[in-house]
Parts: C-alpha cells; sequence; structure tokens
C-alpha cells in the first residue's frame, strides 16, 4: 500500500464548477497534511495546509481533513482555466525531522 | 524575502562531466532540501540538511554529492551521471522544530545527462 494515494486523473471539470480532489494516507499518525500546485515543466507550489480535522478555507480553496478516515481533500471553487494543472497531495508525520511524502498527483482540467 | 533560489536553470552535461547545482535562501529556513523529479511522477526525496548537517540520504547514490557550506547554501555535486538522471532537480526549504511546517521550492534545474 502507497503510504499517500492520490486518483491520477485526469480530472475535467467545467469552468465555474467545484472541483474536488482527494487523497488518503496510510500512516496514522501522521500530523500535517499539505497541498501543492505544480503547472507542467514547473515547481510545485504551496497552496493549502490543514493540521486539525475539520474545513480549512483560503480563497476558492477549501482544504478538508477528517484523521479518523484518514482522508484530506481539496476543494477548489469557481474554478478557473488557471487551476488547470497536477495537484500534490503530501503528508507529515509528526516529529519535526519527519520527511514530507508526497502521493503521485492529479492532474486537473479545466474546461471553458 | 521568501524565495528559493536555483542556478542554473538548464543544464546539459556529458556523462563524463562535473558539474554542480547550487541553491540559495534568505528565509532564515535551518531545513533544506534535495528531490528529483522524473516526469509526470511526484518529486522524489534524495538528501535532508537540518542545521547544515546532512541528516537524511535516500540510498542515492554516490556520483551525487551533497554539501551544505552555510546555513542559506546548498549544493549538489554531481558525477559521472548516466542518462537515466535526466530530471527535475528541485532544492526546497523549510522551518525546523515543528512539523507544520511545508516546504518551499525553488523553480528547479533541469539536467540533461548526454
Amino acid at each position: 500500500q502507497k503510504e499517500v494515494e492520490q486518483n491520477s486523473g485526469p480530472l475535467s471539470v467545467p469552468e465555474g464548477a467545484i472541483a474536488s480532489l482527494n487523497c488518503t494516507y496510510s500512516d496514522r499518525v501522521s500530523q500535517s497534511f499539505f497541498w501543492y500546485r505544480q503547472y507542467s515543466g514547473k515547481s510545485p507550489e504551496l497552496i493549502m495546509s490543514i493540521y486539525s480535522n475539520g474545513d480549512k478555507e483560503d480563497g476558492r480553496f477549501t482544504a478538508q481533513l477528517n484523521k479518523a478516515s484518514q482522508y484530506v481533500s481539496l476543494l477548489i471553487r469557481d474554478s478557473q482555466p488557471s487551476d488547470s494543472a497536477t495537484y500534490l497531495c503530501a503528508v507529515r508525520g509528526v516529529s519535526s525531522a519527519s520527511k514530507i511524502i508526497f502521493g503521485s498527483g492529479t492532474r486537473l482540467s479545466i474546461r471553458p | 524575502d521568501t524565495e528559493v533560489t536555483q542556478t542554473p536553470k538548464h543544464l546539459v552535461m556529458g556523462m563524463t562531466n562535473k558539474k554542480s547545482l547550487k541553491c540559495e535562501q534568505h528565509m532564515g529556513h535551518r531545513a533544506m532540501y534535495w528531490y528529483k523529479q522524473k516526469a509526470k511522477k511526484p518529486p522524489e526525496l534524495m538528501f535532508v540538511y537540518s542545521y547544515e548537517k546532512l541528516s537524511i540520504n535516500e540510498s542515492v547514490p554516490s556520483r551525487f554529492s551533497p554539501e551544505c557550506p552555510n546555513s542559506s547554501l546548498l549544493n549538489l555535486h554531481l558525477h559521472a551521471l548516466q542518462p537515466e538522471d535526466s530530471a527535475l532537480y528541485l532544492c526546497a526549504s523549510s522551518q525546523v522544530g515543528a512539523a507544520n511546517y511545508g516546504y518551499t521550492f525553488g523553480s528547479g534545474t533541469r539536467l540533461t545527462v548526454v
């Protein structure tokens, strides 16, 4: 079982709709959860981080965490063509020395 | 300054060459990382430096040699690489002291080994 699992996509969503990206992780003691956006040929960019169960909103982005189900998701409201990218889910353990483990990424395509 | 700067942006090297990748940050981060990313794959961790000391080496071949000369700089020395080492090499940094910190990535060096 992979440590961090994501559906590779591509996920195609019409412009203006809500895009929903999902991620599961295997290590129950994971502490911190991150979503990175990566455009083709570019480096990953941190867009959301979440540490507590529940929802965290930042502009059009909402991260959701459910530690009991070992599940984290990212919602993108009012999707724009510029949101088309690969979204990497990343998980970090309890120790500050713990490395971040990346999922394989979900490719999101927003169609006009 | 909230950036991680990597140079060069592109590098083409032969299998007998020696080259170095450089990374610099001025955010006061005391953890720095090297990642390798192949096309359509997630970043793979290579090395972690914490307070300028190597803390994680993910069984990387010795043809890759990291160096952290001070708290702002991280180098990756390359020697006798293989064509399969062609990839995007990413440097990242983060704060140390709590697990709640994500990484800030540089823009990467696109390496081609011929």
